[in-house]
């Protein structure tokens, strides 16, 4: 089942920050997240594997609670580089049937 | 370049036609997925392949159809087309083994098909 992610969209100006969430009705292994440019492939972010645990990509950091099933990623002090569509992804087990969500669109303007 | 080739990078054809769409992974990795995206959508997952045997899959359609062969490169058949087929597939590796990064995700440039 895909996770579930939050907004759909969000415009920022340049220098605010934002967070998206991402939620599952099953027990999670692991979140991804990647960040897909217009017209290009997507790009992993980072992955988390434990519950609170917090990793980071320059200004971009993630957070997992495992036992509400949920990710959240926050992007902070936002630049004109973060523009794209955010995915999360999920997996049950260490591989297998990696599902993303339906994905955030961020728009950062000047 | 992000080490994962696709081919062909564009395609166009017609309703009730048959198309290949071909898939090299990363040097090193085992295990390969395929996505659909269609117009502004998000990814919707297809299969997955490891070292040569499918280990995982999702909404892929009875006229679709995958395999991974020795040499690691795979191929998603499509056939019978609709027009609601039209979409940009992406392949993507991974290392595919056990680890905290067995399942990490690198993509290709994606393939966009057009069916008229």
């Amino acid at each position: 089942q895909q996770p579930v992610q939050s907004p759909q969209a969000v415009i920022l100006r340049e220098g605010e920050d934002a967070v998206i969430n991402c939620s599952s009705s099953k027990a999670l292994y692991s979140v991804h997240w990647y960040r897909q440019k217009h017209g290009e492939a997507p790009v992993f972010l980072m992955i988390l594997l434990k519950g609170g645990e917090q990793k980071g990509h320059e200004k971009i950091s993630a957070s997992f609670n495992e036992k509400k099933q949920q990710s959240s990623l926050y992007l902070t002090a936002s630049q004109l580089s973060y523009s794209g569509t955010y995915f999360c992804g999920t997996a049950g087990d260490s591989w297998g049937k990696f599902q993303f969500g339906a994905g955030t669109q961020v728009v950062v303007t000047p | 370049d992000s080490g994962v080739t696709q081919t062909p990078k564009h395609l166009i054809t017609a309703t009730g036609q048959r198309v290949t769409l071909r898939c090299s992974p990363r040097s090193g990795d085992l295990s390969v997925y395929w996505y659909q995206q269609s117009l502004d959508q998000g990814l919707q997952f297809l299969i997955q392949y490891y070292n040569g045997e499918e280990r995982a899959k999702g909404n892929i359609l009875e006229r679709f159809s995958a395999q991974q062969f020795p040499d690691l490169h795979s191929e998603l058949n499509l056939s019978s087309l609709e027009l609601g087929d039209s979409a940009l597939y992406f392949c993507a590796s991974s290392v595919g083994v056990g680890g905290v990064r067995a399942n990490v995700l690198t993509f290709g440039a994606g393939s966009r098909l057009t069916v008229l």
